[in-house]
């Protein structure tokens, strides 16, 4: 069965600084997607990134990247000038190809600084 | 475009009662999925359904909980005889899926659901 692990309960950042959350996770299969949804308070899920475990390139979406290193099994994102509207609890993701369900992590809660 | 909507938003009820709550996808959406979130964890997997069919439950789903997805649009998730530990945000997501490429699930806002 997959497994994500998020060590980082709570991290902080001052607006307009760079900020990395970290993601683990273990997967028997070759072939799996991993992703990063962010939940503000009392707020819906949102998709941040995606990333294919084929590809070698790193995603890239405007602020937000990820260093995908398929043989750690690591999976960290990278917010770079840090909003206070990336204040958000932020989830990491798998799902197998030959799956469909979300195996989320516990979670780690952003908080921009002004 | 409309995202995925849930309803109820809020439900408190009184142990021992029966809930329901509506997921309505994306429309051209052919899954879609249910979730709970206790307060500080991830979502965790309950269901879900391709069309019509419901293809996958979890362990986590009992025997009191039931979901349908009678026309392949929206979704109904049952909930009976309620109990303390069902207290927690259930959430739907939707996605397409179109042959063997991984679909990105969408989610809607969840129903808070609160069994006194």
């Amino acid at each position: 069965a997959q497994t994500v692990t998020q060590s980082q309960p709570e991290m902080s950042v001052q607006e307009a600084e760079t900020v990395t959350l970290s993601c683990t996770y273990d997967t028997s299969e070759n072939n799996y997607y991993l992703f990063w949804y962010k939940q503000p308070p009392s707020r819906q899920m949102i998709l941040v990134i995606r990333q294919e475990a084929y590809k070698q390139q790193n995603a890239t979406e405007n602020r937000f990247s990820v260093n995908f290193q398929k043989a750690a099994k690591s999976f960290s994102l990278k917010i770079s000038d840090s909003q206070l509207g990336d204040t958000a609890m932020y989830f990491c993701a798998l799902v197998e190809t030959s799956g469909s369900r979300l195996t989320f992590g516990e979670g780690t809660q952003l908080t921009v600084n002004p | 475009d409309t995202g995925v909507s849930q309803d109820p938003r809020h439900k408190i009820t009184k142990r021992g009662q029966n809930v329901t709550f509506r997921c309505d996808p994306i429309s051209e959406h052919n899954r879609l999925y249910w979730y709970r979130q206790t307060l500080g964890q991830g979502p965790e997997f309950l269901t879900y359904f391709q069309n019509e069919a419901q293809l996958e439950k979890s362990r986590l789903l009992s025997d009191r909980f039931s979901a349908e997805r009678p026309k392949g649009s929206f979704s109904t998730l049952e909930i009976q005889r309620t109990e303390q530990g069902d207290s927690a945000m259930y959430l739907c997501a939707s996605s397409f899926r179109s042959g063997q490429n991984t679909d990105t699930q969408y989610f809607g806002p969840g129903t808070r659901l609160t069994v006194l």
